[in-house]
């Protein structure tokens, strides 16, 4: 399968302060990409999404930039709350009925 | 609501017994889909569906069997269970746009557990 994988398992921040999480995608061919939240002792949800042809796109206090040289994709949180703690992982799509997901980064707020 | 559902939610069972574990989605999804979560390996593929009456291998479909017979439902089979294949299971569910399929609906998961 495809090999979707995290820079760092765990990361912890300051409530307030901006989140990075980050992930490298290993085929070149994915043309579309999504963040995933979950929590503890749910399904994965959809956070953004952003396609090949963008470098960046941005939500609600998230942006997604997605560096295609590299083939690394990073999700940035504003203000990072305590309802934002969760494990966060990224999908591709490297063909039109696929996804691969990456095995996540398990985001702690500290209050 | 629009929603994924699963059942059941927790199972314990024994090597060699039979079960089903149900999914059912109200979005009229023609994408459903199958996995499994470990810890370290994240999601992997078990067994997806592109529309009523067809269905594809995922990445690990050793153990497992699915049917499509009508669009909301998808069960997910194991016809022997053992204990390789006590794990956390999600379905989900997707609209197919002409590029592919889009973000994924999962339901809430389903924790096997095969002694």
């Amino acid at each position: 399968g495809e090999s979707v994988g995290l820079h760092l398992p765990t990361l912890s921040v300051q409530e307030g302060d901006n989140s990075i999480i980050n992930c490298a995608y290993s085929n070149s061919a994915s043309d579309y990409f999504i963040w995933y939240k979950q929590e503890s002792g749910k399904g994965p949800q959809f956070i953004i999404d952003i396609r090949s042809n963008m470098d960046k796109r941005q939500g609600q206090r998230v942006t997604v930039l997605l560096n295609k040289t590299v083939k690394h994709l990073s999700l940035q949180i504003a203000a990072t709350q305590p309802g934002d703690s969760a494990v966060y992982f990224c999908a591709e799509r490297p063909t039109g009925n696929q996804f691969y997901f990456g095995t996540g980064t398990s985001l702690t707020v500290i209050p | 609501e629009a929603q994924v559902t699963q059942n059941p939610r927790y199972l314990i069972t024994v090597t060699g017994k039979k079960l089903t574990v149900t999914c059912s989605q109200n979005m009229n999804h023609e994408y459903m889909s199958w996995y499994r979560q470990d810890p370290g390996l994240g999601l992997r593929q078990i067994y997806y569906s592109m529309n009523v009456e067809v269905t594809d291998k995922g990445d690990v479909p050793e153990g497992y069997k699915v049917s499509r017979k009508e669009k909301r439902n998808f069960p997910l089979i194991l016809e022997s269970p053992s204990p390789n294949q006590t794990s956390l299971y999600f379905c989900a569910s997707s609209l197919i746009a002409l590029a592919g399929i889009n973000e994924q609906f999962f339901g809430p998961g389903t924790r096997l557990t095969v002694l």
